[in-house]
């Protein structure tokens, strides 16, 4: 079945640092893939999104482009704040198929604490 | 616009007590809605989904049930609470090919 993998964290970095969070998938077909991002005690929120092959989806400093030859969508921001401390969460959603409707399949979360 | 929320915010329960969240969306209409749970270090699990009124898919087989008693109205449901119900529990809606969620609702069960 379709899968999400992302990294294991906590990742640390200090202000500043250049942030990598990698993130692969298997699905059938051609899912639409996300990240999310949950800030302490919130609910999760949108970061951004990518719909088809090589589509860059980019917000606040992130970006993560859709590779479908490395099945991946890795997200990279250049310069971390410590407002960016969170938990990022990727996603996949397989739209056009039946089932669950348009479901999203997460990774497990990968959780960030940035130092000043 | 559309918004979506939910409520309560957090909720102290105790074991066996019946449980009530409700969630709505404002500014749409036939949505497809859903409950997600974030259980402590784990990743979110989908519990239920629904794409009209008292049509609701059950994902996981629990203590839990929901129900959609409006077209923008999503109610999960519980009689009897375990231990292992607790949580934090996301709404979401879907409109086009992105699901956005509510604020969660955070569940100890005690």
């Amino acid at each position: 079945g379709d899968s999400v993998t992302q990294m294991e964290g906590p990742v640390t970095l200090s202000e500043e640092a250049f942030l990598t969070i990698n993130c692969t998938y298997t699905a059938t077909g051609y899912p639409s893939l996300f990240w999310y991002v949950q800030y302490p005690g919130e609910g999760l929120q949108l970061l951004l999104k990518a719909t088809k092959a090589d589509d860059k989806g980019s917000n606040k400093g992130f970006e993560a482009t859709y590779r479908k030859e490395t099945t991946s969508f890795h997200l990279e921001k250049g310069s971390v704040q410590v407002s960016d401390s969170a938990v990022y969460f990727c996603a996949l959603s397989r739209v056009n198929y039946g089932g669950s409707q348009g479901n999203l399949i997460f990774g497990k979360g990968t959780k960030l604490s940035v130092k000043p | 616009s559309q918004t979506i929320h939910q409520w309560p915010a957090t909720l102290v329960q105790p074991v066996g007590s019946p449980l009530s969240l409700e969630c709505t969306v404002e500014g749409t209409s036939n949505p497809n809605l859903y409950w997600y749970r974030q259980a402590a270090g784990r990743g979110l699990q989908l519990l239920f989904y629904s794409v009209g009124i008292g049509q609701i898919s059950s994902e996981v087989p629990q203590n839990l049930s929901a129900s959609r008693p409006q077209d923008r109205q999503f109610i999960l449901s519980s009689k009897k609470l375990l231990l292992s119900d607790s949580g934090f529990y996301l709404c979401a809606w879907r409109p086009g090919n992105t699901i956005y969620f509510g604020e969660g609702s955070w569940l100890t069960v005690v």
